[in-house]
């Protein structure tokens, strides 16, 4: 069973900032804190992960809790091209994928 | 160009008709996994590899066989299909477990 909680759907206007939550609760201390995304007709493609510190790449920022119980995926300008289903997942030896968030972008 | 490749990319069978469904990896990654996506209930493992002659069952491995003879490859076998594994398969890698996985573009497969 997926092990960590996201809202099912968002919604943001084309060039705002998009923070989307995760709640991972249960995660053990030695899982990583991976975020992909779908676009349509796609496979799932890697966006960021994180161990307890703060990650910053290309696409995006991931912002994780002290506690580790919950992270949030920053987009810092939403593209009509990031509309997508966004998967946040506790990593141990294997990827679970959950529902995600379905995130929509309004021009 | 690192990628995951899959073949082939739709596919229609019929009901007990053996098929396999390719899958390469050009990334020298140690771990590879196969995924099927319905309508509903997301993305679901069905089968995983974390090294080469190492398989373990994901969470719907029933119906399925996979090999891993080769580090670069992972096909996954449906001995005798049945019209409920119709869905979008995916294949995926990464250097572990816990790292970045790269997707194919997926096989759709459907029996009937």
């Amino acid at each position: 069973d997926a092990k960590t909680t996201q809202p099912n759907s968002m919604e943001s206007n084309e060039e705002e900032p998009v923070h989307l939550p995760c709640n991972h609760s249960t995660i053990s201390g030695t899982d990583y804190i991976h975020w992909y995304r779908q676009l349509p007709s796609q496979g799932p493609e890697y966006v960021i992960h994180g161990l307890t510190s703060n990650v910053n790449n290309r696409m995006a920022s991931l912002a994780i809790a002290e506690d580790r119980k919950s992270s949030t995926l920053i987009l810092h300008r939403a593209t009509l091209r990031d509309a997508a289903v966004y998967y946040c997942i506790e990593a141990g030896n294997m990827l679970t994928f959950g529902g995600g968030t379905r995130l929509m972008v309004k021009p | 160009e690192a990628q995951v490749t899959q073949n082939p990319r739709y596919l229609i069978t019929v009901t007990g008709k053996k098929l396999t469904v390719t899958c390469s990896q050009n990334m020298n990654h140690e771990y590879m996994s196969w995924y099927r996506q319905d309508p509903g209930l997301g993305l679901r493992q069905i089968y995983y590899s974390m090294n080469v002659e190492v398989t373990d069952k994901g969470d719907v491995p029933e119906g399925y066989k996979v090999s891993r003879k080769e580090k670069r490859n992972f096909p996954l076998i449906l001995e005798s299909p049945s019209p409920n594994q119709t869905s979008l398969y995916f294949c995926a890698s990464s250097l572990y477990g816990n790292t970045e996985a790269f997707f194919g573009q997926g096989t759709r497969l459907t029996v009937v």
